[in-house]
């Protein structure tokens, strides 16, 4: 079975841009969380999603927004590119919200110039 | 709030040493407890989860990790490292949210180096 899938790997935008990235979970699973990992520290969780509702958001601004797709897919999309959105967006994938682990995809790294 | 702590920012062992890599967290309510690891340019792969049960508890490629709930710990522990197992490990917790969300909080890692 294909894991976590992510596009792109590799994103180069300005500052005050828009940028989407796409998520595509393991063949199964309903729930789709968002992370973001700056350089040095660990995952930040930004979003969980759960049939297409949102679950949890985490302590980002009103820039970032996510949403899931009837097959499970999900996009997050920032908005106002800040130089600070730099970072590895990583998505991550489990059967359901509960105690389950959660599958990561390779992540997409963002640079913001 | 949820926290962990990865107190050593790196350790380093000699190949065939034993290794512990050590996790601390703070949790309102029952914890559910994660090791991941991270190889450079990869996204993280999953080790080992506590949930409930016995204390100690068996995960991939050899490792295992021992709840430890008066002190709030779960340390990552192998009986003998492997040159391969130089890596990224993070320990993660989660817990319920009111919305039935189980959010994973993230220490900052320790980078494991083990010399041949």
């Amino acid at each position: 079975d294909a894991g976590v899938t992510q596009s792109p790997t590799h994103l180069i935008k300005t500052r005050g841009q828009h940028v989407t990235l796409r998520c595509s979970p393991i063949s199964g699973h309903k729930s789709v969380s968002w992370y973001q990992q700056v350089l040095g520290q660990g995952p930040q969780f930004i979003f969980q999603y759960y049939e297409k509702e949102e679950r949890g958001r985490g302590n980002f601004p009103d820039r970032f927004s996510a949403r899931q797709f009837p097959n499970y897919s999900s996009e997050l999309n920032v908005n106002a590119l800040l130089l600070g959105d730099s970072a590895l967006y990583l998505c991550a994938s489990s059967p359901g919200t509960e105690s389950y682990e959660q599958y990561f995809g390779p992540g997409t790294r963002l640079t913001v110039t | 709030a949820q926290s962990v702590a990865q107190p050593e920012d790196q350790v380093n062992v000699a190949e065939g040493n034993p290794l512990t890599v050590k996790c601390t967290y703070s949790v309102s309510g029952n914890p559910y407890l994660f090791w991941y690891v991270q190889y450079p340019n990869r996204g993280l792969q999953f080790l080992l989860k506590y949930i409930t049960g016995d204390n100690l508890v068996k995960g991939s490629y050899g490792f295992e990790a021992e709840f430890n709930k008066s002190q709030t710990s779960f340390h990552l522990k192998k009986p003998s490292a492997l040159v391969s197992d130089s890596a990224l490990y993070f320990c993660a917790v989660s817990s319920p949210s009111g919305a039935g969300s189980y959010q994973l909080t993230f220490g900052k890692g320790t980078k494991l180096s083990v010399i041949p």
